[in-house]
């Protein structure tokens, strides 16, 4: 089993769509997780740290679900400019360590 | 502030040549990064510098690379004769001690062409 795995997409939505994004993690030691954003031939962003309690940014909302090792991101009212690539990221260990990124899930939204 | 650079941005070399990739973090920033992104993959950890510690290189792919990190700042990863597997944008990355998150600033990337 990969360690993050995603959906690849791509998932077509018009503007003003909802949209939501999962993810999954191997290592039930994971201590933190984030979405990451990659525009194209860009390099990666953090978008957002993703809590225990879930927690929202704005348009953006992050979930966690610790026992089904399973991570969300959804998007209300997507914007043109949100067409780009999420990255689900988790850190094995808290503080300073290495993280492992999913391959990423396209989003292309259209007029 | 100034952010993570990387020079050069494109590399083109032959195959068996060897290759240095540069990269300048944040200033301030303890930890460092590299990592490698072929076309149509996930990010792929290679090494990992924290201060003074010994570096975590558990994911450099071959013996033909290495990293250093002078001074506890700049960083070069060298690529010894050169593989056309080698090809991907060469992605580095700084993290600070005073931020409350891991979160990890990335620079714009080498990219690399091995012909």
């Amino acid at each position: 089993r990969k360690e993050v795995e995603q959906d690849p997409g791509p998932f077509n939505v018009p503007e003003g769509a909802t949209v939501a994004f999962n993810c999954t993690y191997s290592n039930s030691a994971s201590q933190s997780f984030f979405w990451y954003r990659q525009d194209c031939r860009k390099e990666p962003k953090l978008l957002m740290s993703v809590y225990s309690s879930g927690n929202e940014d704005g348009r953006f909302t992050a979930q966690l679900n610790r026992a089904s090792q399973y991570i969300s991101l959804l998007i209300r009212d997507s914007k043109l400019s949100d067409s780009a690539t999420y990255l689900c990221v988790v850190n094995k260990a808290s503080g300073y360590s290495t993280l492992t990124f999913g391959k990423g899930t396209m989003l292309l939204v259209s007029p | 502030g100034a952010g993570v650079s990387q020079s050069p941005s494109n590399k083109v070399t032959e195959k068996g040549k060897d290759v240095e990739l540069r990269c300048d973090p944040i200033s301030g920033h303890t930890a460092l990064y590299w990592y490698r992104q072929s076309l149509g993959q996930g990010l792929e950890f290679l090494i990992y510098f924290q201060g003074n510690s010994a570096p975590d290189k558990s994911g450099l792919p071959s013996d033909r690379f290495s990293a250093e990190r002078t001074g506890g700042s700049v960083s070069t990863l060298t690529i010894q004769r050169t593989q056309q597997e080698d090809s991907a944008v060469y992605l580095c990355a700084s993290s600070s001690p005073w931020e409350a998150s891991d979160t990890q600033y990335f620079g714009p990337g080498t990219r690399l062409t091995v012909l």
